[in-house]
């Protein structure tokens, strides 16, 4: 099984701010990792796809980079819509597909 | 545009059996692999089953593994997951999503919630 490990589980920033969320993964998979945003009581919304490919419409202040082990989602400067729990999640086995998730919240 | 609309959804004693609906549309549904993704409260997402455009493949996580069967109805645009032996940590929201083996979770359903309470 593949594990996921996010961090920092919660960022506390204001809007205007950077900020960098990091996915590890327990073994290699190459690229095939994505990004999600959660809010409260909607659907989850795909972000970033294969590491780096930001999903139709998403905006261009999201960012991915990383391959690998390591992986790295990127919000160049945080809106008030931005704040939510984001997942990163493998498509190599269904096992331990999502990781924690990292809440990035208004400080 | 694409929509996926869940169903079914409710409360339950444990030990119980309940059959969750997706109608799917905006899409050729029968081009894409369908999953089933769940959050239990407070928890995070857990990719629990998926089936193959064809239903020639399907997956389970561990944790649904011999209680919970996927399927599809490829004429009717549909997906369902049959759920039995229910659990008190079965409980949470259901998503419906296009996506799985191969595919990113690139559309979502609203959710469906399950309640499996004694």
């Amino acid at each position: 099984e593949i594990v996921l490990t996010q961090s920092p589980a919660t960022l506390s920033l204001s809007p205007g701010e950077g900020a960098t969320l990091s996915c590890r993964a327990s073994q290699s998979i190459s690229i095939y990792l994505a990004w999600y945003q959660h809010k409260p009581g909607q659907a989850p919304r795909l972000l970033i796809y294969d590491a780096s490919n930001r999903a139709p419409g998403i905006p261009a202040r999201f960012s991915g980079s990383g391959s690998g082990t390591d992986f790295i989602l990127t919000i160049s400067s945080l809106e008030p819509e931005d704040f939510a729990v984001y997942y990163c999640q493998q498509r190599r086995n269904i096992r331990g597909a999502f990781g924690g998730g990292t809440k990035v919240e208004i400080k | 545009q694409v929509q996926l609309v869940e169903s079914g959804g409710g409360v339950l004693r444990p030990g119980g059996s309940l059959r969750l609906s997706c109608a799917a549309s905006g899409f050729t549904f029968s081009d894409y692999y369908m999953s089933w993704i769940r959050q239990a409260p407070g928890k995070g997402l857990e990719w629990i089953s998926y089936i193959s455009s064809s239903s020639s493949f399907t997956k389970y996580a561990e944790s649904v593994t011999g209680r919970f069967t996927i399927s599809r109805d490829n004429a009717k645009n549909s997906l369902y997951l049959q759920m039995s032996s229910l659990r008190a940590e079965d409980t949470g929201v259901y998503y419906c999503v296009r996506g799985g083996g191969p595919d990113y979770a690139n559309y979502w359903g609203q959710g469906t919630q399950v309640t499996v309470s004694s």
